[in-house]
């Protein structure tokens, strides 16, 4: 099992400009979720899926959009990146109350 | 409203020394508790958790953490510190909100490890 994969790991964007982050899972879990980590600020919730076809906002979704295609993938959408955006983005997909992590994408806005 | 506090943004211990991280919660309802562990330029794995089973839960590494009703505390402790022990350690909890679980997660504690 590859568990959760997230693609691009790294990624630098002019402001303004769009980009799609992919994330899949093979767990067979419902629920799925995007963070963003910032130093200092631990991880903080953008949206999350509960299960196919619903997604709810987190604690930050301004500047977001995402899609849930289906049981395996959530994907992540800006739509008109910022410099703000600039973070570590981690997808996660839970089963028994126990979050599993990608490995990251690194996106810089310029 | 739920939240973690986590006690100290950087903990510096000598090789061989204990290990204490600690982690204040607050939740209205009885809570779940994890620590998780992110090793630098990776994402986070689960070190222990806790789901309202024995209130001492032993991890994986040597790491054990106590859920204390009482304090809302939920420490990470380990006996003697190694040098791969080096992470950022994040407390976390979790609550059924909903049909989906989410997770609060603390702001992180960096460990080091001196020779």
């Amino acid at each position: 099992n590859a568990g959760v994969t997230q693609t691009p790991k790294f990624q630098v964007l002019k402001t303004g400009q769009s980009m799609t982050l992919q994330c899949a899972q093979d767990m067979n879990h419902n629920s799925m979720y995007w963070y963003r980590q910032d130093p200092g600020m631990g991880l903080r919730l953008i949206y999350y899926s509960a299960s196919e076809g619903t997604t709810d906002k987190g604690e930050v979704p301004n500047g977001y959009n995402v899609s849930r295609l289906n049981k395996r993938e959530f994907s992540l959408r800006l739509e008109s990146a910022a410099p703000s955006q600039t973070s570590v983005y981690f997808c996660a997909s839970m089963g028994s109350y126990e979050q599993y992590f990608g490995p990251g994408t690194r996106l810089t806005v310029t | 409203a739920q939240s973690v506090t986590q006690l100290g943004s950087h903990v510096s211990v000598s090789e061989g020394a204990l290990v204490l991280l600690r982690c204040n919660y607050s939740s209205s309802v009885p809570p779940y508790l994890f620590w998780y562990v992110q090793y630098p330029n990776q994402g986070l794995q689960l070190l222990l958790k806790y789901t309202s089973a024995a209130t001492l839960v032993k991890g994986i590494n040597g790491f054990e953490a106590e859920f204390k009703k009482s304090e809302t505390s939920f420490h990470l402790t380990k006996p003697s510190a190694h040098m791969s022990d080096a992470a950022e350690y994040f407390c976390a909890v979790s609550w059924l909100y909903s049909s989906a679980s989410k997770i609060i997660f603390g702001s992180g504690t960096r460990l080091s490890i001196r020779p």
